[in-house]
């Protein structure tokens, strides 16, 4: 079967840094997503990764490695706004993506 | 209209009675999806299409229905509904199902069925 890993839930404080983590077992990769939902709204694109490494991108970079079926979101300089939770999900070989359930960031002043 | 906009935002509905949730987009993408949303649960697929005038099953299909007329528009029907299908619903569209510029998602629908 098909699944996608995420912790629950994480705290962390203000200015801080945090990492959270996916692993994936998929039938195929096309590639990984990482997005940002806040409570009550639609999720938003973060990220993509295809190859292995780390996509800078500001404060979200996002880490791949396929080999080992893991992901990282780094997020950096946390703010309040980055309360949230935020979905892992990796399109399969038949490009449809398949959904983590989400890490909920609590960020604590 | 900008990007992708969902109706209505909430219902109460009784079991048994018939729904449309609407969703329509102005982007020109060609895949569209209805995902619904549940509590320690990922994003589950109800059914997509890739184009105008093509859908297909996703991973929870069953008592929805799906049409697409036109690039823009694309329905989801449910034709009896049951509490099971309390849920927030989800309409993504995506510029190709290839993906890697992500999916662009509604504001979502909540629904409750009694």
């Amino acid at each position: 079967g098909q699944n996608i890993d995420q912790p629950t839930e994480m705290t962390a404080t203000e200015g801080a840094i945090v990492q959270i983590n996916c692993t994936y077992q998929t039938s195929g990769f096309n590639g990984l997503f990482w997005y940002q939902q806040h409570a009550g709204e639609a999720p938003t694109f973060l990220s993509y990764n295809v190859l292995d490494g780390l996509e800078e991108k500001g404060r979200f970079s996002s880490f791949l490695s396929r080999s080992k079926g893991y992901s990282y979101l780094p997020l950096k300089e946390l703010q309040m706004k980055d309360s949230a939770s935020y979905l892992c999900a990796v399109l399969d070989s038949n490009y449809q993506l398949i959904w983590g359930a989400g890490t909920k960031l609590i960020i604590k002043p | 209209i900008a990007g992708i906009t969902q109706a209505p935002t909430s219902q109460i509905l009784a079991a048994g009675r018939r729904m449309t949730l609407r969703c329509t987009q102005d982007m020109r993408h060609n895949a569209m999806y209805w995902y619904r949303q549940d509590l320690g649960l990922g994003l589950r697929l109800i059914h997509y299409s890739n184009t105008a005038g093509t859908t297909g099953k996703g991973e929870v299909p069953d008592g929805y229905s799906v049409s697409r007329a036109n690039t823009d528009d694309f329905p989801l029907t449910l034709a009896s509904a049951v509490p099971s299908q309390t849920s927030v619903y989800f309409c993504a569209s995506s510029d190709s199902t290839s993906g890697a510029q992500g999916q662009f998602f509604g504001p979502g629908t909540r629904l409750t069925v009694l």
